[in-house]
């Protein structure tokens, strides 16, 4: 069965350091997603992307982060400058081309610990 | 933005009985209505799924109800297995296939 899958599954960092996640979506998924999970907390939207462009984001999602796409398979978060808050498991999340809704696929998560 | 609120935040069930979570939510263009299941160390994995044209939809042991008008739709989870212990999230989506989820409800369900 086909599936989203995330790398690494555990970083850990000092705070102030770049941090960039990887992220392999389903592969004739065109919709992509980042979600992150503060422990304990409700699964939080991040950005979504379409078309190699955002198409929309949260407050959360603001100048220290960033998403590429840069080639045909696999789709990064990018946090500049990491701060404590961000501690969290970051979900990557596809959709099947052609639908706006429907299953969205969800990675095993990349567990974030600022130091 | 959409709010949503999710009830219970825990829930124990022995096994047998059922569970029954509720999710309200405010976007009144809110037009799809999943469930998540979320265990222990792993992504969120849909379980079950609707739209807003239906009201009802089975699966097995498990059910979606959605009211529209009262903006609200319910997970129903008969004769509850220890496999049904984890965390349960609703997310209703707008047209652009954004999801917000609920808080989650923690389910155990005890032998």
């Amino acid at each position: 069965e086909p599936e989203v899958t995330q790398t690494p599954s555990h970083q850990v960092t000092q705070m102030g350091q770049e941090v960039i996640l990887r992220c392999v979506p389903i592969s004739n998924h065109l919709y992509f997603y980042w979600y992150r999970q503060i422990l304990g907390q409700k699964v939080e939207f991040l950005v979504s992307f379409y078309n190699n462009e955002i198409s929309e984001k949260s407050e959360i999602f603001d100048d220290q982060f960033s998403v590429e796409r840069p080639d045909g398979s696999n789709f990064t978060l990018k946090i500049r400058s990491t701060k404590l808050e961000d501690s969290a498991m970051y979900f990557c999340a596809s959709r099947e081309q052609g639908l706006t809704t429907g299953e969205l696929f969800f990675g095993e998560g990349s567990r974030l610990t600022v130091l | 933005g959409e709010n949503v609120e999710q009830h219970p935040s825990t829930l124990s069930v022995q096994e047998g009985d059922s569970a029954v979570i509720k999710c309200t939510y405010s976007d009144s263009a809110s037009n799809y209505f999943p469930w998540y299941k979320q265990e222990l160390g792993k992504g969120p994995q849909l379980i079950i799924d609707i739209r807003s044209n239906v009201g009802e939809k089975k699966d097995q042991r498990i059910a979606v109800t959605l009211n529209k008008t009262a903006k609200h739709f319910s997970l129903h989870i008969t004769e509850t297995q220890p496999e049904d212990s984890a965390v349960y999230f609703c997310a209703p989506t707008d047209s652009w296939g954004k999801l917000q989820f609920g808080a989650g409800t923690q389910v155990v369900v005890t032998p």
